[in-house]
């Protein structure tokens, strides 16, 4: 079965060093998502991207994040200058036309 | 003061009981649900999702009822197995937003005992 993979599973940074999470959807996968998930609280919605441009963001995507496709596979989230309360869990999701979403094992970030 | 986390809610069951998890929403507004499972250390799954227009949906295993009186949604899970044990949340999605921007629920901890 297909499924949406993430690298790396675990990210550590320093507080200030600029960071990229990386997916790779489900290849026939129209609509991309990344969420975030800090130890011991709910599942947040960061960001949507459809057609190679976003579609909505959060509150908490500012001007610090960033998302790409840079090719046909990868969909990137990029923090510029990482805080301590970046540390999370980050997952990437994928849907096609049907509204059910799969979502990525996630990647650990924590800043130091 | 600074939030320490979540204290989950919790529901233990024995192997082959029913079980119950329920969730309260908060947008009147919203018109689409989704019942997630999360085991340690992966990805939310996807399990059954259910429109405004609905009350119940039914699928392997699991029902999910919708009260839109009371904001109300439950999950049902028939026969519930070992391997049913994780963390369970709701989400939901506002008219007029995207599918992908939900708000997700805290989650309650399903733990079944052989």
């Amino acid at each position: 079965e297909p499924e949406v993979t993430q690298t790396p599973s675990h990210q550590v940074t320093q507080m200030g060093q600029e960071v990229i999470l990386r997916c790779v959807p489900i290849s026939n996968h129209l609509y991309f998502y990344w969420y975030r998930q800090i130890l011991g609280q709910k599942v947040e919605f960061l960001v949507s991207f459809y057609n190679n441009e976003i579609s909505e963001k959060s509150e908490i995507f500012d001007d610090q994040f960033s998302v790409e496709r840079p090719d046909g596979s990868n969909f990137t989230l990029k923090i510029r200058s990482t805080k301590l309360e970046d540390s999370a869990m980050y997952f990437c999701a994928s849907r096609s036309d049907s509204y059910e979403q799969y979502f990525g094992p996630g990647t650990r970030l924590t800043v130091t | 003061g600074e939030s320490v986390g979540l204290h989950l809610p919790t529901l233990s069951v024995q192997e082959g009981d029913n079980s119950i998890i329920n969730c309260a929403y908060s947008n009147s507004a919203s018109d689409y649900f989704i019942w997630y499972k999360q085991e340690s250390g992966k990805g939310p799954q996807f399990i059954i999702d259910i429109r405004s227009n609905m009350d119940k949906r039914q699928g392997q295993r699991v029902t999910v009822l919708l009260n839109k009186t009371v904001k109300h949604l439950s999950l049902q899970i028939a026969a519930t197995q070992p391997g049913d044990s994780a963390v369970y949340f709701c989400a939901e999605k506002p008219h007029g937003t995207s599918y992908g921007k939900l708000t997700f629920g805290q989650g309650t901890i399903l733990t079944v005992h052989p």
